[in-house]
């Protein structure tokens, strides 16, 4: 049984760096592509980007120039920093586990999420 | 970046009603369509994947269909456990995108 969970500060001011982590546990953390994925209040989804184990990374274009994702693959651990925070990057923020092989953009699991606002 | 849109945006439906949910891709991406159920302060849960495929211990209520732009989630036999709200997703591009969710709630 994967179970994800996350964790990072919740509250920061505009121009801050938000900073999340992500644990798993329970299955191979090799096989799977990890996942950040956020939703602002009331709205819909929106994928951040991904790496794979051995640090590969893909990113949505729109935060491209801000987000960086890295990861511990001796605490199988993955995390998330994104710059010059403002308020239209206020959101809850996942993280998930993408399948295997071709089936890396279906997630199956799921952190619990963070709530993140962005007030000065 | 490939358009996910859905229709209806919302649908009130009452329980043993059978409820069908339309995603439509702004180009052809074969079956590379997943569905999900959200429910208030949850995280998303995958319902269905490659369009038709049910995701393990999901109920066979649930059924998916479609190729290329036009695809459907049914539930054919509402239960009060599914009233949620319901997101498509395109899996076959590098940078996946949602469709903006369907609401469903009790009539």
């Amino acid at each position: 049984q994967v179970q994800l969970q996350q964790w990072g500060a919740g509250l920061l001011k505009p121009s801050e760096t938000l900073s999340l982590t992500c644990a798993v546990y329970g299955g191979s953390f090799t096989d799977y592509f990890w996942t950040w994925i956020r939703q602002p209040p009331g709205k819909g989804l929106q994928w951040i980007g991904e790496i794979s184990h051995s640090g590969s990374t893909n990113y949505d274009s729109s935060l491209k120039s801000r987000a960086t994702i890295s990861v511990d693959t001796s605490k199988n651990h993955f995390s998330l920093k994104l710059s010059s925070m403002t308020a239209a990057d206020a959101a809850v923020y996942y993280c998930a586990r993408g399948g295997s092989g071709y089936y890396r953009y279906y997630f199956d699991n799921w952190g619990q999420g963070t709530l993140v606002t962005v007030s000065s | 970046d490939i358009q996910m849109t859905q229709s209806p945006s919302s649908v009130s439906a009452s329980v043993g009603d059978r409820v069908n949910i339309t995603c439509r891709a702004s180009q052809g991406i074969s079956t590379w369509l997943a569905w999900y159920q959200q429910k208030p302060g949850k995280a998303p849960k995958l319902l269905i994947y490659a369009a038709s495929t049910l995701q393990s211990g999901v109920p066979s209520r649930f059924s998916g269909s479609g190729s290329g732009t036009d695809f459907t989630l049914t539930i054919s036999s509402l239960q009060p456990e599914d009233f949620a709200t319901y997101y498509c997703q395109q899996a076959n591009s590098f940078s996946p995108t949602f469709g903006p969710g369907t609401k469903v709630d009790i009539k």
